[in-house]
């Protein structure tokens, strides 16, 4: 079962237009949940830890927000140099982290 | 400034050969992984290591084996290579303890034939 679930896995958005991205988790125990950007054919690059529910974190346009069994990733006004692939990872027990399979953004001039 | 270096970038290899990917960190980070990515899939953990001597199996260790000798490097040894390893090939790294966030290379893209 996947401990990880990212939804949409695909996203279009025009220039300006805000939308949230979705990150589901069903470990026990989270220990922290991490945010990344990945561009194509490089590896993915951290944005943002957040560690119990209720926390906040923000970065230029992007704010990732926990609960306590899913994350969002808010995009405000987007511009297409926020197109990317975003990747949600938890770790719950060691140090490991456990990755979903990302939500594909692709925003349009 | 520190960083984490993979090699080869890009690799075509024949099935049955034995395939050595490095992976090399300067952040003295104690924490390394190796994961691969697959279109549906996204990163799964390969195996990974919380200090010198030390390595751990991940979800998809089968058919890989690592070594830790020292705290900058982590290599990934594919035993036999087969068509199913075909993949882009991450390692990571993190201080040790908890709650870091990983660093990740630039990925090796390995094509077995």
């Amino acid at each position: 079962e996947d401990q990880v679930t990212q939804s949409p896995e695909a996203l279009r958005l025009q220039e300006g237009e805000s939308s949230s991205l979705n990150c589901s988790y069903t470990v026990s125990g989270l220990r922290g949940l991490f945010w990344y950007r990945q561009d194509p054919g490089k590896g993915p690059e951290f944005l943002f830890t957040l560690y119990s529910a209720g926390e906040e974190k923000e970065k230029e346009r992007l704010k990732a927000t926990l609960t306590k069994k899913e994350s969002f990733l808010h995009i405000t006004a987007p511009k297409p140099e926020d197109s990317a692939t975003y990747l949600c990872a938890v770790q719950f027990t060691g140090n490991q982290f456990y990755f979903g399979t990302g939500t594909s953004l692709t925003v349009i001039p | 400034d520190a960083e984490i270096t993979q090699s080869p970038r890009h690799k075509i290899t024949e099935t049955g050969r034995q395939v050595t990917l490095a992976c090399h960190q300067t952040w003295n980070h104690n924490n390394m992984f190796w994961y691969r990515q697959d279109l549906g899939h996204g990163l799964r953990l390969i195996h990974y290591s919380y200090g010198v001597q030390d390595t751990n199996k991940g979800e998809v260790s089968d058919g890989y084996s690592v070594s830790r000798s020292n705290t900058e490097d982590l290599p990934l040894t594919l035993e036999s290579a087969a068509s199913s390893q075909t993949s882009v090939y991450f390692c990571a790294s993190s201080e040790g303890g908890s709650y870091a966030e990983a660093f990740f290379g630039q990925g090796t893209r390995l094509t077995v034939v």
